[in-house]
């Protein structure tokens, strides 16, 4: 069964600051994987989507790498800005069929 | 990207009664749409996987008689949480995955707060 993990859990930096969040994933036979932003009591926004041959994705600021042989993803944050502040969620996919399987989430907190 | 809504946003209701609450593709067909269910501070979980005119599929330990779901169209998804207790109190988040175009993508709903008082 697929497990997918985040770490850290939660985190706080100062605004401008450069950021990496960490994901894993024990099957490395994904489809894709998925980063997501979810701010408090609200639904998911996507922010990146990266298929099994790609390497990474970039938006704007953002930029998630994938290494499917290790089974790990990282989104980036380029200087950091409060509004940047949510849950940033990771999940994958098995196959085309199968429903994406989530992380537990990293918290992130970015202070003015 | 495609849109997916959720019908209603928030509801409160009693012990003991029944929630229906629908989750519509409005600019896809989706032949398969899938039902999450988030506790406070926990990550989204799947509950069952809903097939255009078929039974759902559901994840173990989801009861199947306690959340039925209906998926009667290629546009609409339906979820009733029968004889709701305060345990049952969470942020339900359906998802429709977009076949063929955009690498079968998942679009998710707004999710729909519940509260069994």
């Amino acid at each position: 069964k697929q497990e997918v993990t985040q770490i850290p859990a939660a985190l706080s930096v100062p605004e401008g600051e450069n950021l990496v969040l960490n994901c894993s994933f024990t099957d490395s036979a994904i489809y894709n994987l998925q980063w997501f932003r979810q701010d408090p009591g609200k639904g998911l926004t996507s922010l990146l989507l990266i298929q099994s041959s790609q390497r990474e994705q970039t938006s704007g600021r953002l930029n998630a790498s994938l290494d499917k042989s290790s089974g790990r993803s990282t989104l980036y944050i380029a200087a950091s800005q409060p509004g940047d502040s949510a849950t940033y969620l990771c999940a994958v996919r098995l196959s085309g069929n199968t429903p994406l399987v989530f992380g537990k989430g990293t918290r992130l907190s970015v202070i003015a | 990207g495609a849109v997916v809504s959720q019908h209603p946003s928030r509801v409160i209701c009693k012990s003991g009664t029944s929630v229906k609450i629908e989750c519509r593709s409005l600019d896809f067909q989706a032949t398969t749409m899938f039902w999450y269910r988030q506790f406070p501070k926990q990550s989204l979980m799947l509950m069952a996987t809903s097939n255009e005119g078929s039974k759902a599929t559901y994840e173990q330990g989801v009861e199947k008689d306690k959340f039925l779901i209906n998926h009667a169209s290629l546009t609409l998804s339906t979820l009733t949480v029968t004889s709701a207790h305060p345990e049952d109190s969470s942020f339900y988040i359906c998802s429709a995955r977009r076949p063929a175009k955009a690498n079968n993508e998942q679009f998710f709903g707004p999710g729909t707060r519940l509260t069994v008082l």
